[in-house]
């Protein structure tokens, strides 16, 4: 079963709007890390934002929350006033227990995010 | 927030050789390394976990005699790729992380490798 899924391939856009792209986690660890990162056609890795899940609050960084809905286990990325550099695929990643290391990812299958002027 | 280097960037060889890719934490001391590769239009797929000092720990599927990571100091991680071959070609990206915050795991930005 996946443990990130991000259910939209592909997301538009208008320029100077705001966009929530999707992401639905799935874990029995009572401690893991949620983290969104963008990565432009450049291919470099861009870290955004990042939430624990004992976090009372949601995480915020400048244009970027994340609306995290521990119940639901979702953790959806809201992007507001999108620029144009925006434009770019938009992973989720969950960092639990599970695997052999206790820092390790797991990466969603992404969304591409397209702004349009 | 922490920088991450990698090089090559870009790196063209011809089958049979082998190439080695560095990754440097640069403002950071970082315990623990990761390699990824990536396909085109897909998501990044964890190679190795590389611990300062002790021997890296593959993926299921990884070949270690093929794919040499050494974790020698907290700043340094190399990836060799041992007589590579045209199914090696691909986008090749180093992530670190330390005593960081939420434990971020921060990316170089990737090295793409096209052997001939």
């Amino acid at each position: 079963a996946q443990k990130i899924t991000q259910t939209q391939p592909g997301m538009f856009v208008q320029e100077k709007e705001a966009v929530t792209l999707d992401c639905t986690y799935d874990t029995s660890d009572p401690s893991y890390g949620l983290f969104w990162y963008k990565q432009p056609s450049s291919g470099e890795m861009i870290f955004l934002i990042y939430q624990g899940s004992y976090d009372q609050q949601n995480a915020t960084e400048g244009r970027y929350s994340l609306n995290f809905q521990k119940a639901r286990k979702s953790a959806n990325l809201v992007i507001s006033a999108s620029q144009l550099g925006d434009s770019a695929m938009y992973f989720c990643a969950m960092r639990d227990s599970s695997g052999a290391g206790s820092y390790q990812l797991t990466f969603g299958k992404g969304t591409k995010l397209s702004v349009i002027p | 927030g922490a920088v991450v280097s990698q090089h090559p960037s870009r790196v063209i060889c011809k089958s049979g050789t082998s190439v080695k890719i560095e990754c440097r934490s640069l403002d950071f001391q970082a315990t623990t390394m990761f390699w990824y590769r990536q396909f085109p239009k897909k998501s990044l797929m964890l190679m190795a976990t590389s611990n300062e000092g002790s021997k890296a720990t593959y993926e299921q599927g990884v070949e270690k005699d093929k794919f040499l990571i050494n974790h020698a100091s907290l700043t340094l991680s190399t990836l060799t790729v041992t007589s590579a071959h045209p199914e090696d070609s691909s986008f090749y990206i180093c992530s670190a992380t330390g005593q960081v915050p939420g434990e971020t795991q921060y990316f170089g930005p990737g090295t793409r490798l096209l052997v001939l």
